[in-house]
């Protein structure tokens, strides 16, 4: 069965970096586009990033765009997020997601999240 | 971006009640729309995709409708273990984006 696991939360200091990983298995990693999605205490979802299947395309949401950087390493079975230069407003549990894709008629990726992780803690606080 | 409304935030309902939960966009999204089960300090869980498509393994009571900028997820049995919070999700244009949650309580 599909099982992704994340690990390498934590409490970090603002202005600080943490590296997130995210162990994949039950799949073919290799096959698939990936995703991090963060929820903030109390909150909804909100998208982070995406990496393609070869690594090469990326996405960010612009609230992170310049300080985090999603890579994979398929060989591993694994997925990472970077995040530097944090912020309190970082605070969340941030899940790694599998993502669904296809291409509409007009050729524009599209994609939901059809497995999650159970997620790690990222605490920015001084 | 596209902005997800959901309505209501939170309802109370019963065992055995039929539950309807409403997202909304703030422009069409042509069926583009998945649904989302989320239960306390776990993942989420999909259990729909393309506004009305059940993800495999997810019980048939849950449903889902809608077109252009209006859609609905409906549950026409509630049971025990279906109290949780639901998010909708655009998938139409990046980023994909979420709805801020609807909170199904036990009455």
């Amino acid at each position: 069965q599909v099982q992704l696991v994340e690990s390498g939360g934590g409490l970090v200091k603002p202005g600080g970096s943490l590296r997130l990983s995210c162990a994949a298995s039950g799949f073919t990693f290799s096959d698939y586009y990936m995703s991090w999605i963060r929820q903030a205490p109390g909150k909804g979802l909100e998208w982070v990033s995406y990496i393609s299947s070869s690594s090469s395309y990326t996405n960010y949401a612009d609230s992170v765009k310049g300080r985090f950087t999603i890579s994979r390493d398929n060989a591993k079975n694994s997925l990472y997020l970077q995040m530097n230069s944090l912020r309190a407003e970082d605070t969340a549990v941030y899940y790694c997601a599998r993502a669904r894709t296809y291409y509409d008629s007009s050729g524009y990726l599209m994609y939901y999240f059809d497995y999650w992780g159970q997620g790690t803690l990222v605490t920015v606080s001084s | 971006d596209i902005q997800m409304t959901q309505s209501p935030s939170s309802l109370s309902a019963s065992v055995g009640d039929r539950v309807t939960i409403t997202c909304r966009a703030s422009q069409g999204i042509s069926n583009s729309l998945a649904w989302y089960q989320q239960k306390p300090g776990k993942a989420p869980k999909l259990l729909l995709y393309a506004a009305s498509r059940l993800e495999s393994g997810v019980p048939s009571r849950f449903s889902g409708s809608g077109s252009g900028t209006d859609y609905t997820l409906t549950i026409s049995s509630l049971q025990p273990e279906d109290f949780a919070t639901y998010y909708c999700q655009q998938y139409y244009s990046t980023p994909p984006t979420f709805g801020q949650g609807t909170k199904v309580e036990i009455k």
